[in-house]
């Protein structure tokens, strides 16, 4: 079983709705990590936490909000979805202590906002 | 500000052949540097990583990496090309309990 797990992974919606992207971990990570995907951008950091009670602004977050339900699990919430959110997705964990700086990937979800 | 710049968005290479990819770091100290690998329709996984211990860092599937701080690069390398290594290539550095990754390289082998 995969140690990072996304859902959906693949939506498709339409501009003006609400979306919720679902990341789950096995891996017993504090800190977990929202990217986004652009073709020839890179990945760039949307929100980030270190453990249940905090919540760190990425250097793209506006238009999204997140929620840490639960140290195993990190959601991404698109409160009204624009066509230029149309990205691949990804979560991350890492662990706090001598090896915080490597991070482990979900399988990414795809997102069209028509 | 630490950042890292990939040269070439796209690089191709024949299979067999040496592969090259090439990443500069900007920093005032000497950062933790990595590579990450992405293949078709899945997500990042870890190559290889600098923490300063060693500056020739050798990675998964043959891959290997070499710090030079007079040069500011971190080129990533690998002697021999499997058509396997078809995949996007991330070079990135850890700052401030982040990680900043470059814009990427898309390897193409070449039979």
């Amino acid at each position: 079983d995969a140690d990072v797990t996304q859902t959906p992974r693949n939506r498709i919606t339409k501009t003006g709705k609400r979306i919720m992207l679902e990341c789950s971990q096995t891996k017993g990570h504090d800190r977990m990590y929202w990217y986004r995907q652009d073709p020839g951008l890179g990945l760039r950091l949307i929100y980030y936490s270190f453990d249940v009670k905090d919540i760190n602004k990425g250097e793209i977050s506006d238009g999204y909000s997140v929620s840490r339900q639960a140290q195993a699990k990190f959601s991404l919430s698109l409160e009204s979805a624009i066509p230029n959110q149309t990205a691949l997705y990804f979560c991350a964990t890492s662990a706090p202590g001598p090896r915080q700086e490597t991070q482990y990937f979900g399988p990414g979800t795809r997102l069209l906002v028509l | 500000a630490q950042s890292v710049t990939q040269l070439g968005s796209h690089v191709s290479v024949s299979e067999g052949a040496l592969v090259l990819l090439r990443c500069n770091y900007s920093s005032s100290v000497p950062p933790y540097l990595f590579w990450y690998v992405q293949y078709p329709n899945q997500g990042l996984q870890l190559l290889l990583k600098y923490t300063s211990a060693a500056t020739l860092v050798k990675g998964i599937n043959g891959f290997e990496a070499e710090f030079k701080k007079s040069e500011t690069s971190f080129h990533l390398t690998k002697p021999s090309a499997h058509m396997s290594d078809a995949a996007e290539y991330f070079c990135a550095v850890y700052r401030d309990d982040k990680i900043i990754f470059g814009k990427g390289t898309r390897l193409h082998i070449l039979p």
